[in-house]
């Protein structure tokens, strides 16, 4: 059974930083590209960052880049989301998300962490 | 990218059909047959309903159903049952190799 468990989600002020973490099990974690996703408050689904299965090439999204880094240890099967110059905005539901094989849709994902940016 | 446009909200009575509908460009919906669709209830995670603009994962019901005409893609829910009030939205693969995501539609079942 595919699970996706996020961890690393809490109050942080504006400007700070946080390092989210997914554990990954059930799947063959190191041949898949997975995704973060993000959803603030009573609002839709964000594509936020995508990271290749050995790391070696990554997607930001605009309101993310340069601030946001994504990581992962195959070693460990974690997938990581390092959080840098956090602003209100930020605050959301951060999901783990794996893709098909494919990489053309998301077929698990995690329960969410919370992230909540505030003074 | 900007998002897909869905209608914000859309309704219905236990047994009819509602249709959503999420438009997009020709580098996104209209250029490539990776339309996804995703179903959540309140304070749960995204479920995948619809795959590929039309095919149905395991376990999914045949209730559900998705299309696709040029830039825009359609979920159709037959036989509207009341757990079927949720969230969806849709999501296509782009022309820049990232994803995309409609800005989600509210279904009532009245």
């Amino acid at each position: 059974e595919v699970q996706l468990v996020e961890s690393g989600g809490g109050l942080v002020q504006p400007g700070g930083s946080l390092r989210l973490s997914c554990s990954a099990s059930g799947f063959t974690f190191s041949i898949y590209a997975m995704h973060w996703v993000r959803q603030a408050p009573g609002k839709g689904l964000e594509y936020v960052s995508a990271i290749s299965s050995n790391g070696g090439s990554t997607y930001y999204a605009d309101s993310v880049k340069g601030r946001f880094t994504i990581s992962r240890d195959n070693s460990k099967n974690t997938l990581y989301l390092q959080m840098s110059s956090l602003r209100a905005e930020d605050t959301a539901v951060y999901y783990c998300v794996k893709p098909s094989w494919e990489n053309y849709f998301f077929d698990y994902w995690g329960q969410g962490t919370l992230v909540t940016v505030s003074s | 990218q900007s998002a897909l446009t869905q209608p914000a909200s859309v309704s219905g009575s236990p047994g009819q059909s509602i249709t959503i509908s999420c438009t997009g460009t020709s580098s996104d919906v209209g250029g490539y047959n990776y339309v996804s669709w995703y179903q959540q209830h309140p304070g749960k995670a995204p479920k995948l309903m619809i795959y590929d603009v039309s095919n149905r994962p395991s376990g999914v019901s045949n209730r559900f159903s998705g299309s696709k005409s040029g830039n825009t893609a359609s979920l159709t829910i037959s036989g509207l049952q009341a757990e079927d009030e949720a969230d969806y939205y849709c999501s296509s693969y782009t022309s820049t190799s990232t994803r995309v995501f409609g800005g989600g539609t509210k279904l009532t079942v009245l």
